[in-house]
């Protein structure tokens, strides 16, 4: 079974630091582009980041541009989110997610990019 | 960046229901809009991509439909196991936007 499976989660206290991991089994990961998504508790989904396959292409969102760093090892069939400078805003749960990337074939001919295999996620707590 | 809204924030219905959620993006996102569905402490799931294809093994029951700015995600007869909160999300642009979400309940 296609499965993504994260871990890292847990308390920090702000200012402080955590790298969360996703582990990818049953699919060719070196294939495919990963996001982060994430959910503060009660809120809605935020697209965090995303890599692309060959890790030529990284995206952040504002929110977190340079204090959070998306890395994968597809060696490892690994994805990986070093978080920095936590606040009490990055409070969530983390999903890492399957990208498919295809390419349009109706103008304006960009890339179709959605998200066909989630993990279950894993809890991020910034407090003191 | 560009903003998604959703209409209505949630809704109530009953089993058999037909249902249509608005999504609607601040620019145009031509067809790059996706549709999920998630369930309370579950992973989100897939439902439509590209405005309106439907995901393999997604029910029939669910479509998608827009282009540009407004789309649509229908359910043409509501079953229990819908009752959830549906997002749109933009793949237009590399900043992966979602919509606020619209929660289906009873």
């Amino acid at each position: 079974e296609v499965q993504l499976v994260e871990s890292g989660g847990g308390l920090v206290q702000p200012g402080g630091s955590l790298r969360l991991s996703c582990a990818a089994s049953e699919f060719n990961f070196s294939n495919y582009s990963m996001n982060w998504v994430r959910q503060a508790p009660g809120k809605g989904l935020e697209w965090v980041s995303y890599i692309s396959s060959s890790r030529s292409a990284t995206y952040y969102a504002d929110s977190v541009k340079g204090r959070f760093t998306i890395s994968r090892d597809n060696a490892k069939n690994s994805l990986y989110l070093q978080m920095n400078s936590l606040r009490a805003e990055d409070t969530a749960v983390y999903y890492c997610a399957r990208v498919v990337v295809v390419p349009a074939a109706i103008p304006p001919y960009y890339y179709y990019y959605y998200m066909d295999v989630w993990g279950k996620g894993t809890t991020v707590t910034v407090s003191s | 960046d560009i903003q998604m809204t959703q209409s209505p924030s949630s809704l109530s219905a009953s089993v058999g229901d037909r249902v249509t959620i608005t999504c609607r993006a601040s620019q145009s996102v031509s067809s790059y809009l996706n549709w999920y569905q998630q369930k309370p402490g579950k992973a989100p799931k897939l439902l439509i991509y590209a405005a309106s294809s439907l995901q393999g093994g997604v029910p029939s029951r669910f479509s998608g439909s827009g282009s540009g700015t407004d789309f649509t995600l229908t359910i043409s007869s509501l079953q229990p196991e819908d009752f959830a909160t549906y997002y749109c999300q933009q793949s237009y642009t590399t900043l992966f936007t979602f919509g606020p979400g619209t929660t289906v309940d009873i």
